[in-house]
């Protein structure tokens, strides 16, 4: 198994940008997670899905942020307008049923200039 | 509101000592608990996950410990190596919740020297 995958493994933008993060979990996981990781805040959920439907949401933090997950291999993260203090490093993790851990992918580095 | 504490933030010792990184949660109600690994600028990996029935889980010469009733867990190190130097971060599947959803620490960064 590949693991999870995620893309673009690196992005830079200018402020105001569209910014895509894309994300295959692995093949039989229910559960897909999109966390956000900075220095200050330490990983915090964003949002998650359960059999491609969003369960919590409660962590994004503004409108500018949205996430999909049309079927179970694909999710994307989109913020439209990115901004600078959206810089971050930006996990996806998936999850089988019955809480036997997540596992993650490589992440996301997000540069907003 | 569930919180996960790690200390001590940093670590270092010397190639071969037996180490203890130390977690603890305020709220004694969980699903699971799991260690994870990070390297820099990598992802997380996976060391254990003990699940809220369970006292420990071992791995090589990892060995985890949960004790729900004092909300705290402990990662044991046997005879450390440069490679083990990374971030180790604990976290904690809430009761009530997804069984999915996690509550992270900030991490211990641990650096093994040669």
């Amino acid at each position: 198994d590949a693991g999870v995958i995620q893309s673009p493994r690196h992005e830079v933008t200018e402020m105001g940008q569209e910014v895509t993060l894309r994300c295959k979990p692995i093949s039989g996981h229910d559960y897909l997670f999109w966390y956000r990781q900075t220095m200050m805040r330490g990983l915090e959920l964003l949002i998650y899905f359960n059999n491609n439907v969003p369960i919590d949401d409660s962590g994004m933090p503004e409108d500018r942020f949205s996430a999909k997950m049309p079927n179970a291999s694909f999710s994307t993260l989109k913020i439209q307008p990115s901004e600078p203090r959206d810089s971050a490093v930006y996990f996806c993790a998936s999850s089988p049923p019955s809480g036997a851990g997540q596992y993650f992918g490589p992440g996301t580095r997000l540069t907003v200039t | 509101k569930q919180e996960v504490t790690q200390i001590p933030a940093a670590l270092s010792v010397p190639e071969g000592e037996n180490l203890v990184l130390n977690c603890s949660f305020t709220d004694s109600a969980i699903y699971n608990l799991q260690w994870f690994r990070q390297d820099p600028g990598k992802g997380l990996t996976s060391l254990l996950l003990i699940q809220s029935s369970q006292r420990e889980q071992t791995s090589g010469r990892l060995n985890a410990s949960l004790d729900k009733s004092s909300g705290r867990s402990t990662l044991y190190i046997a005879a450390s190596q440069p490679g083990d130097s990374a971030t180790y971060l604990c976290a904690v599947s809430p009761a009530g919740g997804s069984q999915g959803n996690l509550i992270f620490g900030k991490g211990t960064k641990l650096s093994v020297k040669p």
